[in-house]
C-alpha cells in the first residue's frame, strides 16, 4: 500500500461549484497533513495544513481530517478557472514529508 | 525573504557528465529537502537534512547521487556520472513547522 494515495483525476468541476479532493494515508503515526497546489511547470505551493481532527477553513478552502479513517480532504468553494492545477496531499511522519502523486483539477468555465 | 533559491534553473548535459545542483534555503529553516519529480513517479523524496546533518538518504537512487550541506545556507545535489533516466525536475525545499516551501526547481535533461 502506498503511503499517501490520491485519485490522479482529472477531476472536472463547473465554475462556481465545490471541488472535493480526497487523500488517504497508511501510517497512523502521521502527525500533520498538508495540501499543495502545483501549476503546470511550477513548483508546489503550500495552501493548507491541518493537525487536528475536524475542519479548518481558510477563505474558499476547507481542509478536513479524520484520523480514525486515515482520510484527509480539501474542499474548494466557488471554484474558479484559476484553481485548475494539480493538488498534492502530503503527510508529515517523523519530520519526513511524504507526498501523494496528486489529483489534476480542471475547472470548466 | 527571497524564498528558496535554486540554480541552475535548466541544465542540459550529456550522459556520463557530472551535474551539480545548488540550493539556498529560507533563512531560519532547520530542514532542507531534495526531491525529484517525474510524470511517472511523482514527487520523490531523495534526502533531507536537519541542522545541516543528513537524516535520511534512503530515497537516493544509487551511489551516483550524493548531497551535502556544508552550512545552513547552502546545499548541493551531485550526480556523477549522469544517465538519461536521471532527467527530471529536481526541487529543493526548506521547512518550518508550518510546512515546506519549495524552490523553483532545476529541470535536468541528460542526453
Amino acid at each position: 500500500q502506498k503511503e499517501v494515495e490520491q485519485n490522479s483525476g482529472p477531476l472536472s468541476v463547473p465554475e462556481g461549484a465545490i471541488a472535493s479532493l480526497n487523500c488517504t494515508y497508511s501510517d497512523r503515526g502521521s502527525q500533520s497533513f498538508f495540501w499543495y497546489r502545483q501549476y503546470s511547470g511550477k513548483s508546489p505551493e503550500l495552501i493548507m495544513f491541518i493537525y487536528s481532527n475536524g475542519d479548518k477553513e481558510d477563505g474558499r478552502f476547507t481542509a478536513q481530517l479524520n484520523k480514525a479513517s486515515q482520510y484527509v480532504s480539501l474542499l474548494i468553494r466557488d471554484s474558479q478557472p484559476s484553481d485548475s492545477a494539480t493538488y498534492l496531499c502530503a503527510v508529515n511522519r517523523d519530520d519526513k514529508i511524504i507526498f501523494g502523486k496528486g489529483t489534476r483539477l480542471h475547472i470548466l468555465p | 525573504d527571497a524564498g528558496v533559491i535554486q540554480s541552475p534553473r535548466h541544465e542540459v548535459t550529456e550522459m556520463g557528465q557530472e551535474v551539480t545542483l545548488r540550493c539556498k534555503p529560507i533563512s531560519g529553516h532547520d530542514y532542507l529537502f531534495w526531491y525529484r519529480q517525474t510524470m511517472m513517479r511523482g514527487l520523490e523524496l531523495l534526502i533531507y537534512f536537519n541542522n545541516n546533518v543528513p537524516i535520511d538518504d534512503s530515497g537516493m537512487p544509487e551511489d551516483r547521487f550524493s548531497a551535502k550541506m556544508p552550512n545552513a545556507s547552502f546545499s548541493t545535489l551531485k550526480i556523477q556520472p549522469s544517465e538519461p533516466r536521471d532527467s527530471a525536475v529536481y526541487f529543493c525545499a526548506s521547512s518550518s513547522p508550518a510546512g515546506q516551501y519549495f524552490g523553483p526547481g532545476t529541470r535536468l535533461t541528460v542526453l
